[in-house]
């Protein structure tokens, strides 16, 4: 199975400033129709997860452009350019190229 | 509005079943496959089962493989997850997800209900 490792786990950060998460994929997630296939995901407390990035980089219709999405092969990264106090909860990567579909652990989002 | 709302969890013992549904609005449910998710403060988000839209395509993670069953019934809008032979570590929030219409590569999860909760225990 595709293991997808993030870090940090805990991310403590000041209102306004950026935030950057790291999700590193035990295989390659490209297919062979070129495309790269990873999701992130927002979960705030007592909610259920919101799709706010797929295929690495495209971003969700109503998630706010200071959300953003990179990499590559095996290293993604989702960038917050200014934290904002609803950007707290647990964030997490999926990896929707190989069987079995596999979430990273998850990095927790607080304002300092 | 799009919904999905799942019922049909609860209490169970270790060795007992539960059957899980999921009633969909506001979307055509027919043109999409669907998925099974759980989730554990432990073991964080566990895809469990997909379904493709006409049920013709079905898998399982091997967690749950021979004691789960993942079924639709695209007139009632509705999925399902029977459990059986219900273990202490499948105790978790079940969430029943929107996944992608057909010919497509990458997956959707794009919708998801609010989570039902299932706890095994005796």
């Amino acid at each position: 199975d595709v293991v997808l490792t993030q870090s940090p786990l805990s991310l403590p950060v000041t209102l306004g400033q950026p935030a950057s998460i790291s999700c590193r994929s035990s295989q390659s997630l490209v297919y062979s129709d070129g495309n790269t296939y990873l999701i992130w995901f927002h979960q705030r407390p007592g909610q259920s997860p919101r799709r706010l990035i797929y295929k690495v980089s495209s971003r969700d219709s109503g998630v706010p452009d200071r959300f953003s999405g990179s990499g590559s092969g095996t290293d993604f990264t989702l960038r917050i350019s200014r934290v904002e106090a609803e950007d707290v909860g647990v964030y997490y990567c999926m990896q929707d190229r190989h069987w079995p579909l596999t979430f990273g652990g998850g990095t927790r989002v607080e304002i300092k | 509005d799009v919904q999905l709302v799942e019922s049909g969890g609860g209490l169970a013992q270790p060795g007992g079943s539960l059957r899980l549904s999921c009633t969909v609005s506001g979307f055509t449910f027919s043109s999409y496959s669907m998925v099974w998710v759980r989730q554990t403060p432990e073991k964080g988000l566990e895809w469990i089962s997909y379904i493709g839209e006409r049920s013709t395509t079905i898998y399982y993670a091997d967690s749950v493989k021979g004691r789960f069953s993942i079924s639709r019934d695209n007139a009632k809008n509705s999925l399902y997850l029977q459990m059986d032979s219900l273990r202490a570590e499948d105790t978790a929030v079940y969430y029943c997800v929107r996944d992608r219409p057909p010919a497509v590569a990458g997956h959707f999860f794009d919708l998801w209900g609010q989570g039902t909760m299932v706890t095994v225990s005796s």
